[in-house]
């Protein structure tokens, strides 16, 4: 069964510092691996993916993940970030084993940047 | 390039009473997932349609059904509501899978915010 685990419930940065969401998974062999954002009464908005490749994953709004097979980890960075990027962050996570494309979510980290 | 719609907006129903919700896909999107989200959780699979087709389905009752259209929309029916079923209802569209297509992202809507009093 596949599974995602985000420790921290908020993650609090101040503006213009670097910010971790933290995210790790259990799957059967390699994973799929997605980062969304959601904010408030609005639906998911898609970050960035890991397939396969390079293991450091560039997204949108100047995000990035790193995808550490050992660890089975694949925390979202940003190098500084901005009061705007306060908002809901999922990490998902679907196996290569099936065609089919069943996401399955955490629990999502609240990310609070205050000014 | 219209991305995903879904309607209504906002629902409110009664206990035991059926619900009907709607979803448009991302143009070029043939695979409509349907995604159930409760307050302060992430979103729960629920099933995903591909040629007119249920091709995965997660740990929901059979009182949740769905259907996709030749033109790839999709609805999602609650029967005999519970209070349970309050939730915020999520559609996502991405490319089918025919092998060659995995890995792609799917792409979210506003959702249907469903409450069942």
């Amino acid at each position: 069964a596949q599974s995602v685990a985000q420790p921290e419930d908020q993650v609090n940065v101040a503006e213009g510092n670097p910010l971790t969401v933290k995210c790790t998974y259990s799957v059967s062999g390699n994973p799929y691996l997605f980062w969304y954002v959601q904010y408030p009464n609005r639906g998911l908005q898609f970050l960035l993916k890991y397939i396969t490749g390079d293991n450091l994953v560039k997204g949108s709004y100047g995000f990035e993940a790193e995808f550490n097979k050992s660890q089975t980890s694949f925390h979202l960075k940003k190098p500084s970030a901005l009061v705007s990027d306060s908002a809901l962050y999922f990490c998902a996570v679907r196996g290569r084993d099936t065609g089919f494309q069943k996401l399955v979510f955490g629990t999502g980290t609240r990310l609070l940047v205050s000014p | 390039d219209a991305g995903v719609t879904q309607s209504p907006t906002h629902l409110i129903k009664t206990r035991g009473q059926q619900v009907t919700l709607r979803c448009s896909p991302k143009s070029g999107h043939d695979t409509v997932s349907w995604y159930q989200q409760a307050l302060g959780q992430g979103p729960q699979f629920i099933f995903q349609y591909y040629e007119e087709e249920e091709r995965q389905r997660g740990n929901f009752p059979d009182r949740f059904s769905g259907h996709q259209f030749p033109n790839y929309s999709s609805e999602l029916n609650v029967n005999a509501l519970l209070l349970g079923d309050s939730a915020l209802y999520l559609c996502a569209s991405s490319l089918g899978t025919s092998g060659r297509r995995v890995g792609y992202e799917q792409y979210f809507g506003p959702g249907t915010r469903l409450t069942v009093t």
